[in-house]
């Protein structure tokens, strides 16, 4: 079956420029999970979504970042005012639930963010 | 969060060699997954396994989950299997990665 699937692949942006990354799940999991990985950070959690809820955002580095997902399914990551500090690789993670046994995490491909 | 240690950070292999990758962490956990970070940066899952011993073809890993640590092991290294490989855990639905250990198969 199809897997994870972000979009878009690379995005080359200006500084103070809004950006949205995509991600779509793989069909039937309800959980839904943002990370980034950067050279100096390397990967951590932003936000976890159990249906369209989020329940956590405790990773969100600041208030510029948002992300929404709509019909337990589609989620968008939006970066406003983006900032040099924000180029790193935004990975989007799905798992059927998020109880023991379910919660085997699968990632997508990323999306490359280099802000200029 | 957990904290995740692996090691080595870098392994270089000769072809056909067997090798270990220890993940250690700092609380009790219902999630370890291992994977390997392909060179266009893909996290291709590798094994799911909080706890127990689970073969896949040349790898297979454990997890001591009550001495909190889990090992990976590489046999019969091929030059595919370069890259990567990070172990994370989590205790709740967010995943504590490691720094990962960067393995070089020499043909």
């Amino acid at each position: 079956g199809a897997g994870v699937s972000q979009s878009p692949s690379n995005k080359v942006t200006e500084k103070g420029k809004d950006v949205e990354l995509r991600c779509d799940p793989i069909s039937g999991h309800t959980a839904l999970y943002w990370y980034r990985q950067s050279l100096g950070q390397g990967l951590e959690f932003l936000i976890y979504f159990q249906g369209n809820s989020a329940p956590d955002k405790s990773g969100l580095p600041s208030d510029r970042f948002s992300a929404e997902r709509t019909g337990g399914s589609v989620s968008t990551l939006t970066i406003q005012r983006t900032q040099q500090e924000d180029s790193a690789v935004y990975l989007c993670a799905s798992s059927r639930g998020s109880q023991t046994i379910y919660n085997e995490q699968f990632f997508g491909p990323g999306t490359r963010l280099t802000v200029l | 969060g957990i904290q995740v240690e692996q090691s080595p950070p870098d392994l270089i292999l000769q072809e056909g060699a067997n090798s270990t990758l220890r993940c250690n962490f700092s609380d009790s956990v219902n999630n370890l997954q291992w994977f390997h970070q392909n060179p266009w940066g893909q996290l291709i899952n590798l094994f799911y396994i909080p706890s127990g011993t689970k073969q896949n073809g040349r790898l297979s890993a454990t997890t001591v989950a009550t001495e909190r640590y889990s090992l990976l092991y590489i046999s019969s290294s091929q030059t595919t299997d370069s890259g990567v490989y990070f172990c994370a855990v989590s205790n709740d639905y967010k995943l504590s990665f490691g720094a990962g250990t960067t393995v070089t198969v020499r043909a």
